[in-house]
Protein backbone atom coordinates (compact mmCIF):
# COMPACT_ATOMS: atom_id res chain seq x y z
CA UNK A 1 0.00 0.00 0.00
CA UNK A 2 1.39 3.14 -0.50
CA UNK A 3 2.64 5.35 2.58
CA UNK A 4 4.88 8.38 3.02
CA UNK A 5 6.98 8.22 5.89
CA UNK A 6 8.68 11.51 7.73
CA UNK A 7 11.03 9.80 10.18
CA UNK A 8 11.66 13.07 12.29
CA UNK A 9 8.48 14.56 14.54
CA UNK A 10 10.34 17.28 15.43
CA UNK A 11 13.78 19.38 14.58
CA UNK A 12 15.07 22.04 16.18
CA UNK A 13 17.50 24.23 14.15
CA UNK A 14 19.31 27.66 14.90
CA UNK A 15 18.26 30.91 13.40
CA UNK A 16 21.02 30.60 10.51
CA UNK A 17 21.65 27.43 10.08
CA UNK A 18 20.38 24.65 6.92
CA UNK A 19 17.77 22.39 7.17
CA UNK A 20 16.80 19.57 5.90
CA UNK A 21 13.16 17.48 6.30
CA UNK A 22 13.15 14.17 5.50
CA UNK A 23 9.97 12.56 3.46
CA UNK A 24 10.67 8.71 1.80
CA UNK A 25 7.45 7.51 -0.03
CA UNK A 26 6.08 4.22 -1.32
CA UNK A 27 4.46 4.22 -4.55
CA UNK A 28 4.86 1.75 -7.37
CA UNK A 29 4.64 4.69 -10.47
CA UNK A 30 5.83 7.81 -10.91
CA UNK A 31 4.64 9.69 -7.87
CA UNK A 32 3.08 13.28 -7.83
CA UNK A 33 4.78 15.01 -4.58
CA UNK A 34 3.98 17.31 -2.57
CA UNK A 35 5.70 19.82 0.48
CA UNK A 36 2.88 21.63 2.67
CA UNK A 37 3.73 24.49 5.32
CA UNK A 38 1.18 24.46 8.49
CA UNK A 39 1.85 27.75 10.43
CA UNK A 40 -0.22 28.06 14.33
CA UNK A 41 -3.52 28.19 14.20
CA UNK A 42 -3.60 28.23 10.44
CA UNK A 43 -4.60 25.85 7.38
CA UNK A 44 -1.78 24.13 5.28
CA UNK A 45 -0.10 26.10 2.35
CA UNK A 46 1.75 25.07 -0.74
CA UNK A 47 5.62 24.58 -0.70
CA UNK A 48 6.55 23.46 -3.90
CA UNK A 49 5.29 20.42 -5.75
CA UNK A 50 7.11 17.50 -7.84
CA UNK A 51 5.55 16.02 -10.97
CA UNK A 52 8.42 14.96 -13.40
CA UNK A 53 11.97 16.19 -15.79
CA UNK A 54 14.17 18.49 -13.05
CA UNK A 55 14.65 16.46 -9.82
CA UNK A 56 15.10 19.31 -8.03
CA UNK A 57 12.46 21.96 -7.27
CA UNK A 58 12.26 25.09 -5.76
CA UNK A 59 9.51 26.42 -4.16
CA UNK A 60 7.99 29.33 -1.97
CA UNK A 61 10.40 30.90 0.74
CA UNK A 62 13.45 29.89 -0.52
CA UNK A 63 12.99 26.21 -0.04
CA UNK A 64 13.74 23.83 -2.41
CA UNK A 65 13.51 19.80 -2.29
CA UNK A 66 15.23 16.89 -4.74
CA UNK A 67 13.50 14.38 -5.83
CA UNK A 68 15.62 10.84 -5.43
CA UNK A 69 13.63 7.83 -6.99
CA UNK A 70 16.76 5.56 -5.88
CA UNK A 71 15.85 6.34 -2.62
CA UNK A 72 12.42 7.08 -2.83
CA UNK A 73 13.10 9.85 -1.04
CA UNK A 74 11.40 13.77 -1.50
CA UNK A 75 13.80 15.82 1.07
CA UNK A 76 12.75 19.47 1.80
CA UNK A 77 15.84 21.82 2.49
CA UNK A 78 16.53 25.66 2.87
CA UNK A 79 20.45 26.91 3.05
CA UNK A 80 19.82 29.32 5.98
CA UNK A 81 15.83 29.18 8.11
CA UNK A 82 14.31 32.51 9.67
CA UNK A 83 12.64 32.59 12.97
CA UNK A 84 9.19 32.87 10.21
CA UNK A 85 9.92 29.04 9.57
CA UNK A 86 8.73 27.56 12.63
CA UNK A 87 6.11 25.67 11.89
CA UNK A 88 5.15 22.15 10.63
CA UNK A 89 5.50 20.77 7.58
CA UNK A 90 3.32 17.84 5.57
CA UNK A 91 4.88 15.91 2.83
CA UNK A 92 2.16 14.61 0.63
CA UNK A 93 1.87 12.37 -1.93
CA UNK A 94 -0.53 11.71 -4.83
CA UNK A 95 -2.36 8.39 -5.87
CA UNK A 96 -3.52 7.44 -8.78
CA UNK A 97 -6.84 9.35 -8.33
CA UNK A 98 -6.57 13.09 -9.38
CA UNK A 99 -7.97 14.71 -5.88
CA UNK A 100 -6.82 11.79 -3.26
CA UNK A 101 -3.21 12.52 -1.35
CA UNK A 102 -1.25 10.79 0.86
CA UNK A 103 -0.50 12.79 4.03
CA UNK A 104 2.71 11.91 5.87
CA UNK A 105 2.08 12.73 9.84
CA UNK A 106 4.16 16.21 9.99
CA UNK A 107 7.89 17.38 11.26
CA UNK A 108 7.33 20.18 13.65
CA UNK A 109 10.30 22.80 13.00
CA UNK A 110 11.44 24.49 16.04
CA UNK A 111 13.84 27.34 15.87
CA UNK A 112 16.65 28.59 18.37
CA UNK A 113 17.24 32.42 18.59
CA UNK B 1 -9.06 36.72 -2.50
CA UNK B 2 -10.36 36.51 0.83
CA UNK B 3 -9.48 32.44 0.76
CA UNK B 4 -11.57 30.07 2.02
CA UNK B 5 -13.71 30.87 4.87
CA UNK B 6 -14.31 28.77 7.62
CA UNK B 7 -16.79 29.37 10.66
CA UNK B 8 -16.56 29.04 13.84
CA UNK B 9 -12.89 28.96 14.44
CA UNK B 10 -13.49 27.33 17.54
CA UNK B 11 -16.59 25.03 18.96
CA UNK B 12 -17.01 23.92 21.95
CA UNK B 13 -20.18 21.42 22.43
CA UNK B 14 -21.54 18.98 24.74
CA UNK B 15 -21.48 15.02 23.25
CA UNK B 16 -25.16 14.25 22.28
CA UNK B 17 -25.00 17.84 20.71
CA UNK B 18 -25.73 18.17 16.71
CA UNK B 19 -22.60 20.67 15.41
CA UNK B 20 -22.52 22.23 11.74
CA UNK B 21 -19.33 23.64 10.43
CA UNK B 22 -19.49 25.78 7.49
CA UNK B 23 -16.90 26.51 4.29
CA UNK B 24 -17.14 28.95 1.95
CA UNK B 25 -14.35 28.48 -1.21
CA UNK B 26 -12.57 30.43 -3.12
CA UNK B 27 -14.75 31.79 -5.53
CA UNK B 28 -14.00 29.80 -9.12
CA UNK B 29 -12.90 26.62 -7.20
CA UNK B 30 -14.54 23.63 -8.07
CA UNK B 31 -13.23 20.90 -5.92
CA UNK B 32 -13.93 21.25 -2.12
CA UNK B 33 -12.09 19.14 0.49
CA UNK B 34 -13.18 18.30 3.89
CA UNK B 35 -10.41 17.38 6.02
CA UNK B 36 -9.72 15.89 9.96
CA UNK B 37 -6.59 16.42 11.65
CA UNK B 38 -5.95 14.70 15.23
CA UNK B 39 -2.38 13.89 17.07
CA UNK B 40 -2.93 10.09 16.83
CA UNK B 41 -4.74 9.82 12.74
CA UNK B 42 -2.60 12.78 11.07
CA UNK B 43 -4.80 14.48 8.35
CA UNK B 44 -8.00 12.18 7.12
CA UNK B 45 -10.11 13.53 3.79
CA UNK B 46 -13.40 13.04 5.05
CA UNK B 47 -15.40 14.01 1.92
CA UNK B 48 -14.27 15.29 -1.87
CA UNK B 49 -16.71 17.51 -3.91
CA UNK B 50 -16.60 18.15 -7.47
CA UNK B 51 -18.52 20.83 -8.89
CA UNK B 52 -21.01 20.92 -5.95
CA UNK B 53 -21.17 16.14 -6.41
CA UNK B 54 -20.07 14.57 -3.61
CA UNK B 55 -17.53 12.05 -5.13
CA UNK B 56 -15.86 10.38 -2.80
CA UNK B 57 -16.93 10.25 0.79
CA UNK B 58 -15.33 6.65 2.15
CA UNK B 59 -13.52 9.30 4.56
CA UNK B 60 -16.21 10.02 6.80
CA UNK B 61 -15.93 8.28 10.02
CA UNK B 62 -19.66 7.01 10.30
CA UNK B 63 -23.79 8.13 9.56
CA UNK B 64 -23.39 10.44 12.50
CA UNK B 65 -21.24 12.91 9.79
CA UNK B 66 -23.19 14.50 7.04
CA UNK B 67 -22.04 16.57 4.53
CA UNK B 68 -23.74 19.15 1.92
CA UNK B 69 -22.62 21.21 -0.91
CA UNK B 70 -25.92 23.03 -1.88
CA UNK B 71 -23.98 25.54 -3.67
CA UNK B 72 -20.45 26.57 -5.33
CA UNK B 73 -20.26 29.01 -2.82
CA UNK B 74 -21.29 26.98 0.21
CA UNK B 75 -20.13 23.74 1.95
CA UNK B 76 -21.74 21.79 5.67
CA UNK B 77 -20.30 19.50 7.61
CA UNK B 78 -22.80 18.62 10.22
CA UNK B 79 -21.91 15.96 13.11
CA UNK B 80 -24.95 14.63 14.65
CA UNK B 81 -25.27 13.50 17.02
CA UNK B 82 -21.37 14.72 18.53
CA UNK B 83 -19.01 12.50 20.83
CA UNK B 84 -15.57 13.23 22.70
CA UNK B 85 -13.52 11.29 19.58
CA UNK B 86 -15.02 13.50 17.54
CA UNK B 87 -12.74 16.48 18.75
CA UNK B 88 -10.11 17.99 15.95
CA UNK B 89 -9.14 20.50 13.68
CA UNK B 90 -11.26 20.50 10.96
CA UNK B 91 -10.63 21.62 7.66
CA UNK B 92 -12.21 22.53 4.70
CA UNK B 93 -9.93 22.88 1.26
CA UNK B 94 -10.36 24.04 -2.04
CA UNK B 95 -9.04 24.03 -5.88
CA UNK B 96 -9.88 24.26 -9.24
CA UNK B 97 -9.36 21.20 -10.97
CA UNK B 98 -6.86 18.24 -10.10
CA UNK B 99 -4.86 18.59 -7.00
CA UNK B 100 -2.20 17.75 -9.28
CA UNK B 101 -2.03 20.82 -11.21
CA UNK B 102 -3.30 23.12 -9.00
CA UNK B 103 -2.14 23.58 -5.18
CA UNK B 104 -5.29 23.07 -2.43
CA UNK B 105 -6.15 26.06 -0.75
CA UNK B 106 -6.82 25.82 3.24
CA UNK B 107 -9.19 27.13 5.62
CA UNK B 108 -7.83 28.14 8.49
CA UNK B 109 -9.89 25.55 10.52
CA UNK B 110 -12.41 24.45 12.86
CA UNK B 111 -11.15 23.50 16.50
CA UNK B 112 -13.81 21.23 17.68
CA UNK B 113 -14.36 20.30 21.32
CA UNK B 114 -16.98 18.08 22.18
CA UNK B 115 -17.03 17.56 25.98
Amino acid sequence: AQSVTQPDIHITVSEGASLELRCNYSYGATPYLFWYVQSPGQGLQLLLKYFSGDTLVQGIKGFEAEFKRSQSSFNLRKPSVHWSDAAEYFCAVGMDSNYQLIWGAGTKLIIKP
Amino acid sequence: DAGVIQSPRHEVTEMGQEVTLRCKPISGHNSLFWYRQTMMRGLELLIYFNNNVPIDDSGMPEDRFSAKMPNASFSTLKIQPSEPRDSAVYFCASTLGQVYNSPLHFGNGTRLTVT
